[in-house]
């Protein structure tokens, strides 16, 4: 089975800085990965996605996430934190239609 | 992007009583849906998935007689929790896929279910 680790479940940054959200996982074939944000009390939305294609991939609210397959990793970035940022961001990875999801990291932007 | 629609958004019950939770897909045809837990600051857990027209997949753990799943339809699956406790409170998350070999999911906007 797949699984996800997400390092960190908590997050501060200030606002305007580099954030930097880790991913790894563990995958006995080529992964598709995931990442998602979700604002309290609300679903998921779809940051970005890999399924194989470039491995630097570009997502909303200028997200992006780089696979790395030597180090099984799928960080998640952003160049300047905004306040709308805070939230709770969850990485997965599917096998066939099931999804594996990291345990979640808590993002913080402070003023 | 597909839409889902999961409704109610909240819903406060009292203990013993029933509760449904409706989950479709608006602009596309799920012929698998899939019912999650969220437990406050954890991580999704897969409850269930739910097939069109046949029996749900239950995952380890889950009760299949306290949590009733139908998916009559290819855009409706309902998550009945049946004689609720307080220990039910959760959020409930439902997604749906496009197509069998999943490259993504869409989620839901979630159930936040209190038992009282």
């Amino acid at each position: 089975a797949q699984s996800v680790t997400q390092l960190g479940s908590h997050v501060s940054v200030s606002e305007g800085a580099l954030v930097l959200l880790r991913c790894n996982y563990s995958s006995s074939v080529p992964p598709y990965l995931f990442w998602y944000v979700q604002y309290p009390n609300q679903g998921l939305q779809l940051l970005l996605k890999y399924t194989s294609a470039a491995t630097l991939v570009k997502g909303i609210n200028g997200f992006e996430a780089e696979f790395k397959k030597s180090e099984t990793s799928f960080h998640l970035t952003k160049p300047s934190a905004h306040m709308s940022d805070a939230a709770e961001y969850f990485c997965a990875v599917s096998e066939g239609n099931q999804f594996y999801f990291g345990t979640g990291t808590s993002l913080t932007v402070i003023p | 992007g597909a839409v889902v629609s999961q409704h109610p958004s909240r819903v406060i019950c009292k203990s013993g009583t029933s509760v449904k939770i409706e989950c479709r897909s608006l602009d596309f045809q799920a012929t698998t849906m899939f019912w999650y837990r969220q437990f406050p600051k954890q991580s999704l857990m897969l409850m269930a998935t739910s097939n069109e027209g046949s029996k749900a997949t239950y995952e380890q753990g889950v009760e299949k007689d306290k949590f009733l799943i139908n998916h009559a339809s290819l855009t409706l699956s309902t998550l009945t929790v049946t004689s609720a406790h307080p220990e039910d409170s959760s959020f409930y998350i439902c997604s749906a896929s496009l197509h069998i070999s999943n490259t993504e999911a869409f989620f839901g906007q979630g159930t936040r279910l209190t038992v009282v």
